[in-house]
């Protein structure tokens, strides 16, 4: 079946970038998404990346997909504090469900 | 636009005991899917439905658990004889559409169940 897979953690500096990667075993993965939670709180679609694209940018966010390796990255640039949370990475083919990685836990020093 | 709501935020039920999970999805969506989130793990996917019809139930444990999704209403997610184990927080997400498109999930804030 589908698999996700994330690291678990990652800190850094405030000001500094923050980089979260992604590996999914899928071929036939058509979108993929990463989700930012915060705490006692849902999830919130971040950003979404379609597989035959290979970057996106959005704000502080861009996204990179390597699709031959199968691995996807979020660079969120100038981390602030806000920004620690858990970051989700997810894949869905056409239809029906999305598969979720187990998160990564972004703290981020003052 | 109220987004995806969820009820109760909390239950507490006692071993042996049902619960009923409520979530409503957004204005305009047709597609919901549950997911249940352990302490310390990620999201695992139960269960997908659109009105009245169970399109993939492949992640629901075999006993104590359903879903439904009326024609009129939330969708429900029902644990019968709860166990300890079944402490965790349930997810509702909802989407206009399963088919083609990019459309991601709008999330609930969650049902965080306890079991004592």
């Amino acid at each position: 079946g589908e698999d996700v897979e994330q690291s678990l953690f990652l800190s850094v500096r405030e000001g500094d970038s923050s980089v979260i990667n992604c590996t999914y075993t899928d071929s036939s993965s058509t979108y993929l998404y990463w989700y930012k939670q915060e705490p006692g709180a849902g999830l919130q679609l971040l950003t979404y990346i379609f597989s035959n694209m290979d970057m996106k940018q959005d704000q502080r966010l861009t996204v990179l997909l390597n699709k031959k390796d199968k691995h996807l990255s979020l660079r969120i640039a100038d981390t602030q504090t806000g920004d620690s949370a858990i970051y989700f990475c997810a894949e869905k083919a056409n239809a029906g469900k999305s598969t979720f990685g187990d998160g990564t836990t972004l703290t981020v020093k003052p | 636009n109220a987004g995806v709501m969820q009820n109760p935020r909390h239950l507490v039920r006692r071993r042996g005991q049902e619960a009923r999970l409520r979530c409503s999805p957004m204005k305009g969506h047709s597609h919901v899917y549950w997911y249940r989130q352990l302490p310390e793990e990620g999201l695992k996917f139960m269960v997908y439905l659109q009105k009245e019809n169970i399109i993939d139930e492949s992640g629901m444990p075999k006993e104590r658990f359903s879903a439904e999704f009326p024609k009129e209403g939330p969708s429900i997610l029902r644990i019968q004889q709860v166990v300890r184990g079944d402490s965790a927080a349930y997810f509702c997400a909802s989407s206009p559409s399963a088919g083609q498109g990019n459309y991601g999930y709008t999330f609930g804030s969650g049902t965080r169940l306890t079991v004592v």
